[in-house]
């Protein structure tokens, strides 16, 4: 099983500031043959269901402030949210779908400091 | 408009079974794999099994393996999770989500239903 691990577990950073989540996988996600990762970032609100923020490592999806990006290849990749805004405290989960089982990382918690 | 409704949660006792659906409605329902992901309380996710769109294809993690059936009705726009034998640890918010990628649902999990809630417990 490919074993994804997050950093850090929780952060806190000043409205209007960066955030940068860390995500580790135990193998490459990188397909030779497509050239693609396969990695997705979820936004996970109190009470709600997961939401769809970037797939294929870097695409994000339609609908997505475009202060979400994702980036990196193989096994390390990072979600950054260039400016937090009050409405993106929420818990961060990487995936990876290349290969079941699609395994989850453990969830980073951002809050406002 | 592109929804994913769960039903058929509840509080059951271990060893006793339960059936979830997952309605879909707003898209062409048999052209997407479609997948469980539960959340244990307080916990992360964990994924649990797809299916491609013909149900051709299934696949299951290794802690329900043998224990859950993944089944869909392309005619009915329904996706199926049949629980047996449930223990407390398969105590858990269940949610469905659709995987454009039809074949093998190895694609981004782009839409999620609310999920319906699964208690085991004597």
């Amino acid at each position: 099983d490919i074993v994804m691990t997050q950093s850090p577990d929780s952060l806190a950073v000043s409205l209007g500031e960066r955030a940068t989540i860390n995500c580790k996988s135990s193998q490459s996600v990188l397909y030779s043959s497509t050239n693609k990762n396969y990695l997705t970032w979820y936004q996970q609100k109190p009470g709600q269901p997961p939401k769809l923020l970037i797939y294929w490592a870097s695409t994000r999806e339609s609908g997505v402030p475009d202060r979400f990006s994702g980036s990196g290849s193989g096994t390390d990749f990072t979600l950054t949210i260039s400016s937090l805004q009050a409405e993106d405290v929420a818990v961060y989960y990487c995936q990876q779908y290349y290969s079941t089982p699609y395994t989850f990382g453990q969830g980073t918690k951002l809050e406002i400091k | 408009q592109v929804q994913l409704v769960e039903s058929g949660g509840g509080v059951v006792q271990p060893g006793r079974s339960l059936r979830l659906s997952c309605a879909a409605s707003g898209f062409a329902f048999s052209t997407y794999a479609m997948h469980w992901v539960r959340q244990a309380p307080g916990k992360g996710l964990e994924w649990v099994a797809v299916i491609s769109s013909d149900g051709s294809n299934i696949y299951y993690a290794d802690s329900v393996k043998g224990q859950f059936t993944i089944s869909r009705d392309n005619s009915k726009n329904t996706l199926y999770l049949q629980m047996n034998s449930l223990r407390a640890e398969d105590t858990a918010v269940y949610y469905c989500a659709r995987d454009p990628d039809a074949h093998y649902g190895s694609g981004p999990m782009d839409v999620w239903g609310q999920g319906t809630t699964v208690t085991v417990s004597s």
